[in-house]
This record gives C-alpha cells, sequence and structure tokens, in this order.
C-alpha cells in the first residue's frame, strides 16, 4: 500500500511570503503528525491531528497552523516567513497516534525561505 | 535539554564491525521506536519495542529496552555500507506527541 505523501518535496520562498505543504496519510490512518527538522533544533514536534481535530501542538509561534480533512488528509500552513523557518518539514501518519502505534514518516518537505 | 539524550552523537565503525547505540529518556518509557534518516530525506520504520525486556530484531539490527532504566539500545551486528545514516530514537512521553533523540550519525568504513 501507498506510503506518507507530502507535496511538494522543495520550495523556496521569500521572507514574508506564506506556504501551505500537503500530506496524504497512509490509507486508513486518522492520526496526522508534523514535524520541523533542523540541524540546530533536531525534530521539533509541531502539532497532531485527529479526526479533523487538533490533539497537541508544539511550542511554535502562531504562524505555523494546520489543519485536516475528513479523508485524513492535512494541510501545514506557515504564515510571514522569517529565515529561520528554513527547514525539513515531515509528517508522520499512524491509525491512532497513541503508544503502540506503529507511525510511519513521509519524504519530507524541503522549504528554504531566502 | 533534550527527554531523549542519545549516545554516542556520532561513530565511525569498520565494516564487518558491531556498533551500539543508546537511548536514554529522563521520564518514564511508554514504548520506544527506532527509526534511521538518510540526510535530508523521510525517517525510516526500523522497530517499535513496547514492553520492558523486549528485544526485537531486523535483519542484523536488534533493538532492546529496559524499561527500569528508562533505556533501549540499539546494535548492529557485522556492519555494512547499507548501514550508515542517522539513527533516531523516539518516544511517547506526552500524549499523541513523538519525542526524538538529537540522532546518532553512523559512518561504515570500508
Amino acid at each position: 500500500k501507498a506510503g506518507v505523501t507530502q507535496t511538494p518535496r522543495y520550495l523556496i520562498k521569500t521572507r514574508g511570503q506564506q506556504v501551505t505543504l500537503s500530506c496524504s496519510p497512509i490509507s486508513g490512518h486518522r492520526s496526522v503528525s508534523w514535524y520541523q527538522q533542523t540541524p540546530g533544533q533536531g525534530l521539533q514536534f509541531l502539532f497532531e491531528y485527529f479526526s479533523e481535530t487538533q490533539r497537541n501542538k508544539g511550542n511554535f509561534p502562531g504562524r505555523f497552523s494546520g489543519r485536516q480533512f475528513s479523508n485524513s488528509r492535512s494541510e501545514m500552513n506557515v504564515s510571514t516567513l522569517e529565515l529561520g523557518d528554513s527547514a525539513l518539514y515531515l509528517c508522520a501518519s499512524s491509525l491512532r497516534g497513541t503508544s503502540g502505534n506503529t507511525i510511519y514518516f513521509g519524504e519530507g518537505s524541503w522549504l528554504t525561505v531566502v | 535539554s533534550q527527554e531523549l539524550e542519545q549516545s554516542p552523537q556520532s561513530l565511525i565503525v569498520q565494516e564487518g564491525k558491531n556498533l551500539t547505540i543508546n537511548c536514554t529518556s529522563s521520564k518514564t518509557l511508554y514504548g520506544l521506536y527506532w527509526y534511521k534518516q538518510k540526510y535530508g530525506e523521510g525517517l525510516i520504520f526500523l522497530m517499535m519495542l513496547q514492553k520492558g525486556g523486549e528485544e526485537k530484531s531486523h535483519g542484523k539490527i536488534t533493538a532492546k529496552l529496559d524499561e527500569k532504566k528508562q533505556q533501549s539500545s540499539l546494535h548492529i551486528t557485522a556492519s555494512q555500507p547499507s548501514h550508515a545514516g542517522i539513527y533516531l530514537c523516539g518516544a511517547h512521553l506526552n500524549d499523541y506527541k513523538l519525542s526524538f533523540g538529537a540522532g546518532t550519525t553512523v559512518t561504515v568504513r570500508a
């Protein structure tokens, strides 16, 4: 079966712009989480959605937002981009998002802010 | 500081030699995940350990979970160039959020 699909894979944006990243989870998975990965901070949790509801949120400013649709597909949006937002954004999918569920990751979306 | 501490930060091993990576939690572990990542790519799921004392193997990679010590170890036997990459441990330390260690970079020299 298809894995976790993230689009786009690479993108370059200018400071002040906004960006939307998309994630299609594995079929049947209802939990989608987003992570930001940078060389300095490692993998940082952004938020987790289950059945269109945000269940947990990391320590990121309000410029970072997300949503989940009824088909479990998820999007994250970053508004007013800053240079420090340049990172690999990873999406993860699991059945329920709780301990004991295998969690699969997509290939990520590379965002460069110039 | 990281809630999950990985050691070592990096290691270089001769092809054919064994290696061990440790992951120690500052909080109670409710299961632990191991992933492998090539730089700039997604995380590849290796193993999930749920019970204290549990041990799982995937090819030449074996992982163990010691709940009492709040620690897990990943052991690679007879390393090959294909084992090179970044190994990350993750755990549910809070609801619906997977926390990660900083990663261990493994280099395998021919």
